[in-house]
């Protein structure tokens, strides 16, 4: 099976940066994404990487080490809006297609 | 537009009932997914389909049953030997590829609360 850890919860302050990794334990890795969630809300995607490396999307950046196992997704300029739930979710290649696997989210705070 | 629909946002039922949760999608999809996320939680899923007239089950899904009679739908029937009904429901679709950025779209969910 996967495992796939993330921390709980985060808080960080308006016009800050904050840094949540994500950490993954799989075989057949296939790419890992990431989602913002608001409370009561659908997920929306927010990136994707299935290579080493930095991918960069305006204010958010996520990064992939797949030796390492391990993901983080980047916010900059924070702002209230950012206050949600970032799930890590990882794809692998399996009978079954496209599926994902995610973590148990990561709830940040983001105050003035 | 495209997307998916579900209905209804919040749903109310007695402890014994069976209660069916929609999943509509317009997308083209060849693949749905459904899953169940409780308080402060991930994702876990439930059923997932690749294909009409075929689905899987996923990791949770005792207490659950689906159909996929038709390519934009795939409802979940949430029975009475469901343990602990009481969740947020939330239906995905995507293309079946598993190459490149393809993500699952989510719809809005249903909160269904058991009694």
């Amino acid at each position: 099976g996967q495992n796939i850890d993330q921390p709980t919860e985060m808080t960080a302050t308006e016009g800050a940066i904050v840094q949540i990794n994500c950490t993954y334990q799989t075989s057949g890795f296939n790419g890992l994404f990431w989602y913002q969630q608001h409370a009561g809300e659908a997920p929306t995607f927010l990136s994707y990487n299935v290579l080493d490396g930095l991918e960069e999307k305006g204010r958010f950046s996520s990064f992939l080490s797949r030796s390492k196992g391990y993901s983080y997704l980047l916010l900059k300029e924070l702002q209230m809006k950012d206050s949600a739930s970032y799930l890590c979710a990882v794809r692998v290649l399996n009978n079954a297609g496209n599926m994902l696997t995610f973590g148990g989210g990561t709830r940040l705070m983001v105050k003035p | 537009d495209g997307g998916i629909t579900q209905s209804p946002k919040y749903l109310f039922r007695k402890e014994g009932q069976n209660v069916t949760l929609s999943c509509e999608q317009n997308l083209n999809h060849d693949a749905m997914y459904w899953y169940r996320q409780d308080p402060g939680q991930g994702l876990r899923l439930i059923y997932y389909s690749q294909i009409v007239n075929d689905f899987q089950k996923g990791d949770i899904a005792e207490g659950y049953s689906v159909s996929r009679e038709k390519k934009e739908s795939f409802p979940l029937t949430v029975t009475s030997a469901q343990k602990n009904p009481t969740a947020f429901y939330l239906c995905a679709s995507s293309s079946p590829g598993t190459s490149g950025n393809n993500e699952q779209y989510f719809g809005p969910g249903t909160r269904l609360t058991v009694t």
